[in-house]
């Protein structure tokens, strides 16, 4: 069983277009995440939701809409693709609540997105 | 703001040895967890450690075991008998507890496991 699943694996689009990456965890965690990999691998943050409410919004342009229609998925649509946007989106959760010497803060991430935009 | 840091880009090391993969964080905050995630060519991110900074204890998980100095602000990753399949991007991760469980990540250390 997968716990953080994304789809699609790869997305291949001409700039101008708009595209969705949907992601679905099973792991009944309260928060999740979008990621975004550049080419030299530094993973950067993009939102976090927490049981449908957006709670980090970093510095992302207005073309990037994160969807949460329930605490179990959140779909990233973005509008307008530029050749900058091409990179690896990860989705993550992670349960929000802290409890000390607990494992709930870990974030589990999918299996990403490859997004090329041409 | 939380930097995280690693300063080597790229690391091998022969099967059987043991590496040390080094990073240091930046940050104000008293409370807060430290993880490595490894990224192998598969391109998943998995948890290889996580270390609370209230622990003193350093922790370990079979092979991996981490040296945490919190008055340094290092948390360098160790790998004993180095296995083929440890070849991956390795990623420190810092989290303030009271941020949202916000991460962030280092530049990452390529690591190359030689037969």
């Amino acid at each position: 069983d997968t716990a953080v699943s994304q789809t699609p694996k790869y997305l291949v689009t001409q700039m101008g277009n708009d595209k969705s990456i949907k992601c679905e965890q099973n792991l009944g965690h309260d928060t999740m995440y979008w990621y975004k990999q550049d080419s030299k691998k530094f993973l950067k943050i993009m939102f976090s939701y927490n049981n449908k409410e957006l709670i980090i919004n970093e510095t992302v342009p207005n073309r990037f809409s994160p969807k949460s229609p329930d605490k179990a998925h959140l779909n990233l649509h973005i509008n307008s693709l530029e050749l900058g946007d091409s990179a690896v989106y990860f989705c993550a959760s992670s349960q929000r609540r802290f409890e000390w010497g607990g494992a709930k803060d870990t974030q589990y991430f999918g299996p990403g997105t490859r997004l090329t935009v041409l | 703001a939380q930097t995280v840091t690693q300063s080597q880009p790229e690391m091998s090391v022969q099967e059987a040895e043991t590496v040390t993969l080094s990073c240091t964080y930046d940050t104000s905050e008293n409370n807060y967890y430290l993880f490595w995630y490894k990224q192998p060519p598969s391109r998943q991110m998995i948890l290889v450690i996580r270390q609370e900074a209230y622990k003193q204890q350093n922790a370990t998980e079979n092979r991996f075991s981490v040296n945490f100095q919190k008055a340094a602000k290092s948390f360098s990753l160790k790998i004993s008998d180095s296995q083929l399949g440890d070849t991956a991007m390795y990623f420190c991760a810092f989290m303030n507890l009271w941020s949202g469980n916000q991460f962030y990540f280092g530049t990452g250390t390529s690591l190359t496991v030689i037969p």
